[in-house]
């Protein structure tokens, strides 16, 4: 068990829709990662928040919106939802904005129908 | 963007035989790290490597990073099933840019 955790564990929706995914990272842990992983793709890195703000921006759709609440939990929105935005998104987590040691949760399985 | 390829994409070895897999970088990288994902798992961090020419072990796994920092690599020693998985490398960009990336894994897969 990482200690990061999140929910749900599965998703099933149809295009257009929009959906929320949930992260609470490690105890102690001030920044959370967002990963988008599919078959093709590997591992695409989406956005990094660190005490809630925003430290770094990757690959992440304008469809796409994360934020980190006070209590340094993330949520991850996605809107507009297409068939190709299927994929297995993951959230880490670190101590600091620059340790590389990530802890990741065990993913939300996104299905878009 | 730095780019970090990764090589091979897919070995399948049999049990005993040994496995390497190779991160490299048309740049030179501030450090990199080491992840295994089991099927059906999430990434596991193993180990980072920062110094030049720096070499790391972990009972059957050895982690080198290159002289010039542009390259690593993963060697396992007498394979077991239980090494079935992804293995990734990632690295930080750093720079105003900073962000992690990860190299698009090697599926290692042991036949027993």
């Amino acid at each position: 068990d990482s200690g990061v955790t999140q929910t749900p564990k599965h998703l099933i929706t149809a295009t257009g829709q929009r959906v929320t995914l949930r992260c609470s990272p490690r105890s102690g842990d001030l920044s959370v990662y967002w990963y988008q992983q599919s078959l093709d793709q590997g591992l695409q890195f989406l956005i990094q928040y660190y005490n809630g703000e925003e430290r770094a921006k990757g690959n992440i759709l304008e469809r796409f919106s994360a934020q980190q609440f006070p209590d340094l939990h993330s949520e991850l929105n996605l809107s507009s939802l297409e068939l190709g935005d299927s994929a297995l998104y993951f959230c880490a987590s670190s101590v600091s904005a620059t340790n590389e040691k990530l802890f990741f949760g065990s993913g939300t399985q996104l299905s878009v129908l | 963007g730095q780019q970090v390829m990764q090589i091979p994409q897919y070995q399948h070895v049999q049990e005993g035989e040994d496995f390497t897999t190779y991160c490299n970088s048309s740049t030179t990288l501030s450090n990199i790290q080491w992840y295994k994902q089991r099927p059906g798992g999430h990434p596991v961090f193993l180990i980072q490597l920062v110094k030049s020419g720096e070499v790391k072990k972990q009972k059957r796994l050895t982690f080198q990073f290159g002289e010039a920092k542009k390259n690593s690599s993963l060697h396992i020693t007498a394979t077991q099933t239980t090494d079935v998985g992804t293995y990734f490398c990632n690295h930080n960009s750093g720079g105003s840019n900073y962000k992690l990336t990860f190299g698009k894994g090697t599926l290692l897969t042991v036949n027993p």
